[in-house]
């Protein structure tokens, strides 16, 4: 199995903060990675796919870059509506999700 | 639209067995790969189980693997999880999700999931 280990794993920030969430591949998963947005109670929400394809309808404050083993989520301007848990995903061999990043007011 | 309904959650003794169907709309069913993911009170997320979509080809986790079946019925437009000697440690939400393939193996990533249903396994 591929490991998957993201950090931070808790984010304290303010509205209107640029924030980025790393994610790192036990071994290269070349750019097959994707990138979920959970709030409690709700299913995960696609936010980027192949590392950096943001999925249709998502703000453009998200993005997302990297290849290989190194990968990261960049919020540009955080908004209220963006305090969530955070997860990536790869699937280059079945799939492997990070373990989460909380996303909290600071 | 496409919609995933699971259902079938529930409290089960450890032990005992539970059938999970997920029932599949707005999109042509036999056409996809159909996977379960599931997450524990306050966990992360961990996937489950992966089928393609003509049945042939299956994939299990380890933590998983000779308990649960994954299997479609494709005339139905439905998946299915079946679950036996359920442990505590199986207590969780599970989610049923759509494939952009027709494979489960090589780079077949998700799109749509379901909004989950609750499994407890206590006694």
């Amino acid at each position: 199995d591929i490991q998957m280990t993201q950090s931070p794993s808790t984010l304290s920030a303010s509205v209107g903060d640029r924030v980025t969430i790393t994610c790192r591949a036990g071994q290269s998963i070349s750019r097959w990675l994707a990138w979920y947005q959970q709030k409690p109670g709700r299913a995960p929400k696609l936010l980027i796919y192949d590392a950096s394809s943001l999925e249709s309808g998502v703000p453009s404050r998200f993005s997302g870059s990297g290849s290989g083993t190194e990968f990261t989520l960049t919020i540009s301007s955080l908004q209220p509506d963006d305090f969530a848990t955070y997860y990536c995903q790869q699937y280059n061999s079945y799939w492997t999700f990070g373990q989460g990043t909380k996303v909290e007011i600071k | 639209e496409v919609q995933l309904v699971e259902s079938g959650g529930g409290l089960v003794q450890p032990g005992g067995s539970l059938r999970l169907p997920c029932s599949a709309s707005g999109f042509t069913f036999s056409d996809y790969a159909m996977h379960w993911v599931r997450q524990a009170p306050g966990k992360g997320l961990e996937y489950v189980s992966g089928i393609s979509s003509n049945g042939g080809d299956t994939y299990y986790a380890d933590s998983v693997k000779g308990r649960f079946t994954i299997s479609r019925d494709n005339s139905k437009k439905t998946l299915y999880l079946q679950m036996s000697s359920l442990r505590a440690e199986d207590t969780a939400v599970y989610y049923c999700v759509k494939s952009r393939t027709r494979t489960i193996f090589g780079v077949t990533r998700g799109d749509y999931w379901g909004q989950g249903t609750l499994v407890t396994v206590s006694s």
